[in-house]
């Protein structure tokens, strides 16, 4: 199975900052690669798909990019409504996996 | 509007088996495969398992396989997930999920609000 590893586990940050979460995937997965944005009692939302294409709706703030095995999640400029927990996700293989989570925190 | 909403959680002891329902409407539930992922408290989200459009593709993660099954049934756009021989660590928020396109390698793109599971004696 693919394996996906996020860091940091948690991060703290003023608004207005700019912050980057990393994920690695134990093998290549191209750019099969999700970014969903998860608060405490909502359902998951999907922010960036195909490692870089932003889901409709969602603020230009947020970015993605890599291929292969490592990839970014970029947030600009930090909103109040941003602090949650953010997972990426590999859908290169039938059995998918997550990320174990980067939570976003106010400093 | 697209909308999933999941039903049949609840508490149930170290052993037990449970259903899991989740019903879709909005867009045509048959052309889209569909997945369960959880939530147990204060982890992660953990990819669970999906189901191809006609049901002839399944996959789980291995800490469910053999203990759960899951179906769907396009005429009454419902997905299920059959939970048996239940664990504690099978406690968590089940979410159901839809699949984008038509593949199965598309990211997860709407969600129910999710069913807690509970496993304890």
């Amino acid at each position: 199975d693919i394996q996906m590893t996020q860091s940091p586990s948690t991060l703290s940050a003023f608004i207005g900052d700019t912050v980057t979460i990393t994920c690695r995937a134990s093998q290549s997965i191209s750019n099969y690669l999700a970014w969903y944005q998860h608060k405490p009692g909502k359902a998951p939302k999907l922010l960036i798909y195909k490692a870089s294409n932003l889901e409709s709706g969602v603020p230009s703030r947020f970015s993605g990019s890599g291929s292969g095995t490592a990839f970014t999640l970029t947030i600009s400029s930090l909103q109040p409504d941003d602090f949650a927990t953010y997972y990426c996700q590999q859908y290169k293989s039938n059995s998918q996996t997550f990320g174990q989570g980067t939570k976003v925190e106010i400093k | 509007e697209v909308q999933l909403v999941e039903s049949g959680g609840g508490l149930v002891q170290p052993g037990g088996s449970l259903r899991l329902s989740c019903a879709a409407s909005g867009f045509t539930f048959s052309r889209y495969w569909m997945t369960w992922v959880r939530q147990a408290p204060g982890k992660g989200l953990e990819w669970v398992a999906n189901i191809k459009q006609d049901g002839s593709e399944k996959y789980y993660v291995d800490s469910v396989k053999g203990r759960f099954t899951i179906s769907r049934d396009n005429a009454k756009n419902s997905l299920y997930l059959q939970m048996h021989n239940l664990r504690v660590e099978d406690t968590a928020v089940y979410y159901c999920a839809s699949v984008r396109g038509f593949s199965g390698y598309d990211p997860l793109d709407y969600w129910g609000q999710g069913s807690l599971v509970t496993v304890s004696s």
